[in-house]
């Protein structure tokens, strides 16, 4: 097994550049998928790959990976925007098992 | 557009066997080239994997809750369900169901989710 690790808590200022940061193992083979969550409603997938957004997910999102850390870029960031965001990334060891961090709340000021 | 949809009871007792089923629709859980999977998320917590199973049966499960689960499905009915045995109050959560993106070996993503269901474990 393996674990995915997120800061707790990050803040942005409205209109402003925000990064959110995924570490782990497994995200030296694997890439790493980024959900967004708000209150009461399910995750929606806004990034995989290497860089690829959904359909209908705004291009201000933007996926970047180095060594054992991914990172999730918001550029301009909006009201919107504020959320729980997620990573997920397949376990380290192989064996098609599935590892979510433990997510970020952001907060849009 | 895929959607998904969760369903069983919202309340199960201790020790008992929770039960939920997931109907999917817009598209057929048998064409391939999806997995299927359960999430479940504590109250105030994050993402938990349960599992998933491929339309021919083939299933994953999450190393800490493998001796209790068990996911099945039933083409016929476009469906897939979860079973998880001997609950406690710990197993009280919201339980999502999604498709599973696992194409590539270098990544995985879901990119559909049900809307979730609460269950509550207590007497």
């Amino acid at each position: 097994s393996s674990e995915l690790t997120q800061d707790p808590a990050v803040s942005v200022a409205l209109g402003q550049t925000v990064r959110i940061t995924c570490q782990g193992d497994s995200l030296r083979s694997y890439y790493a998928s980024w959900y967004q969550q708000k209150p009461g409603q399910a995750p929606v997938l806004v990034i995989y790959g290497k860089n690829n957004r959904p359909s209908g997910i705004p291009d201000r999102f933007s996926g970047s990976s180095s060594g054992n850390t991914a990172s999730l870029t918001i550029t301009g960031a909006q009201a919107e925007d504020e959320a729980d965001y997620y990573c997920n990334s397949r376990d380290s060891s192989g064996n098609l098992h599935v590892v979510f961090g433990g997510g970020t709340k952001l907060t849009v000021l | 557009q895929v959607q998904l949809q969760e369903s069983g009871p919202g309340l199960v007792k201790p020790s008992q066997t929770l039960s939920l089923t997931c109907t999917v629709s817009g598209g057929s859980i048998s064409s391939g080239g999806y997995y299927w999977s359960w999430i479940r998320q504590h109250p105030g917590k994050g993402l938990e994997w349960i599992g998933y199973i491929y339309y021919s049966g083939s299933t994953y499960y999450n190393p800490s809750l493998k001796s209790r689960v068990t996911i099945s499905v039933d083409t016929s009915k476009n469906q897939f369900s979860l079973k998880l045995s001997s609950v406690t109050a710990a197993d009280t959560a919201v339980y999502y169901c999604a498709r599973v993106v696992a194409a590539k070996k270098s990544e995985i993503q879901f990119d559909y989710w049900g809307q979730g269901t609460l269950v509550t474990v207590s007497s």
